[in-house]
């Protein structure tokens, strides 16, 4: 049974920090979104890769935050310098074809 | 502003039941609407979907009509579970952008046995 993976599931840290999500989609998958879940916006798409090029970040604030997938194995998502406002889910999903996602886990950031 | 709206953000219904959910969009270029189901702690699953070529679609207890005049989506399940108690996301996917999915706010379903 294939799935998304996402490392790490929780992560704490204090303002200023950098901090590095992973996701490892599922094998054969072209697509890969990143996501973020907050109370009050639902699911924000922060980032989109299609055979691990770029298509559309423009959903994320690119001052601080960066998304890149170095293999088609791996997807990152980091942030530097973490901020308060950056606590929330963050979820990547991946799909053989846009209309489908298939979502990891998430990570739970806090950041203090 | 929001493409999707999904205006309840709660819903409560008894076993045996249906539950409805509800979707808006304003977005007449969106060709392909999806629900998600989410658990806690967990990322969404994807439930079920339609196209904006049809006006319904089945798949055992739950079902997704599509009235594109109105620009509103609706799920049905019937009869409602225990098990269904989650947040449900309706999802549309429009072909005139880079084919990324506008997601609604959410509406979270309990079903009590």
């Amino acid at each position: 049974d294939a799935r998304v993976t996402q490392t790490p599931r929780h992560k704490v840290t204090e303002m200023g920090q950098e901090v590095t999500m992973r996701c490892q989609p599922i094998l054969g998958h072209n697509t890969v979104f990143w996501y973020r879940q907050t109370m009050m916006q639902g699911l924000e798409l922060l980032a989109y890769f299609r055979n691990r090029a770029p298509l559309d970040d423009s959903g994320m604030p690119k001052d601080r935050f960066s998304a890149e997938m170095p293999d088609a194995t791996l997807a990152t998502l980091k942030i530097q310098p973490s901020e308060p406002r950056d606590s929330a889910v963050y979820f990547c999903a991946s799909g053989p074809v846009t209309e489908t996602q298939y979502f990891g886990p998430g990570t739970r950031l806090l950041v203090l | 502003d929001q493409q999707v709206k999904q205006n309840s953000p709660s819903l409560s219904v008894q076993e045996g039941r249906i539950s409805i959910l509800n979707c808006d969009y304003t977005n007449s270029m969106f060709d392909y609407f999806l629900w998600y189901k989410k658990y806690p702690a967990e990322g969404p699953t994807f439930l079920i979907s339609i196209s904006s070529i049809k006006d319904k679609n089945e798949d055992g207890r739950f079902t997704v009509f599509l009235n594109k005049s109105a620009k509103h989506l609706s799920l049905h399940i019937v009869p409602s579970q225990p098990g269904d108690s989650a947040v449900y996301f309706c999802a549309a996917h429009g072909s005139s952008n880079t084919g990324k999915l506008i997601f609604g706010q959410g509406t979270t379903l309990q079903v009590k046995p």
